[in-house]
């Protein structure tokens, strides 16, 4: 079956403490990114990946690495996670089109996060 | 700046009407727009795509256009059901040499009994 996986779905944690939250796709997908939602601002992207050891700063990346060493794999790094990154976190990936056009965007189910 | 607008406030229809949903954008004219529809808590699901040189598409009960002098995406929902209640998000390339998709705040759809 098609599908992204992230891991933790849930997770408490306090300020400071260095998580990673991961993500994986069995499509063979080259184009990877991951957002953040959070009410009344809609999907944000923090980080996007147009293949393996290429990524590149989204619209929120403060705060936030990520890295692209295997194709399947693109996890996301809080080095030192605030509360203002308490949020919802999603990634997707979807193949390439002509001209590198994103395509259809798989998402995973989503990772919630709290930093007290 | 470049943006994109859905309609922030909840569409309310009774069941059997059309939905129509509303994505205008501003500036840049996109290669492709995207819609998707998520349920609270889930990732969004992909539902449609359309071309620039497209100017309408149709899957099912659901049906896009695409008015590139607008500026504007219509998304509709024929014989709308209570299954159809969700959030509905456009995407599209919001700077030129890119194809990599924006996502409006998206509108709720809320389909009466």
């Amino acid at each position: 079956e098609a599908q992204v996986t992230q891991n933790p779905r849930y997770l408490i944690t306090v300020t400071g403490k260095k998580l990673t939250v991961t993500c994986s796709q069995n499509m063979n997908h080259e184009y990877m990114s991951w957002y953040r939602q959070d009410p009344g601002l809609g999907l944000r992207q923090i980080y996007y990946s147009m293949n393996v050891e290429v990524t590149d700063k989204g619209d929120v990346p403060e705060g936030y690495k990520v890295s692209r060493k295997e194709k399947r794999n693109f996890p996301l790094i809080l080095e030192s996670p605030s509360p203002n990154q308490t949020s919802l976190y999603f990634c997707a990936s979807s193949g390439l089109g002509l001209a590198g056009a994103v395509g259809e965007l798989f998402f995973g189910e989503g990772s919630r996060l709290t930093v007290l | 700046s470049q943006k994109i607008e859905q309609n922030s406030e909840a569409l309310n229809i009774q069941e059997g009407k059309t939905a129509t949903l509303t994505c205008n954008y501003t500036n840049y004219s996109p290669a492709y727009l995207q819609w998707y529809r998520q349920d609270p808590g889930r990732g969004p699901v992909f539902l449609l795509l359309i071309r620039e040189n497209e100017k309408e598409k149709r899957k099912e009960r659901l049906k896009v256009t695409f008015d590139t002098t607008l500026k504007q995406s219509l998304f509709h929902i024929t014989a709308s059901q209570p299954a159809d209640s969700a959030t509905y998000l456009c995407a599209l390339p919001l700077s030129g040499g890119s194809y990599i998709p924006t996502f409006g705040r998206g509108t709720s759809l809320i389909v009466h009994p």
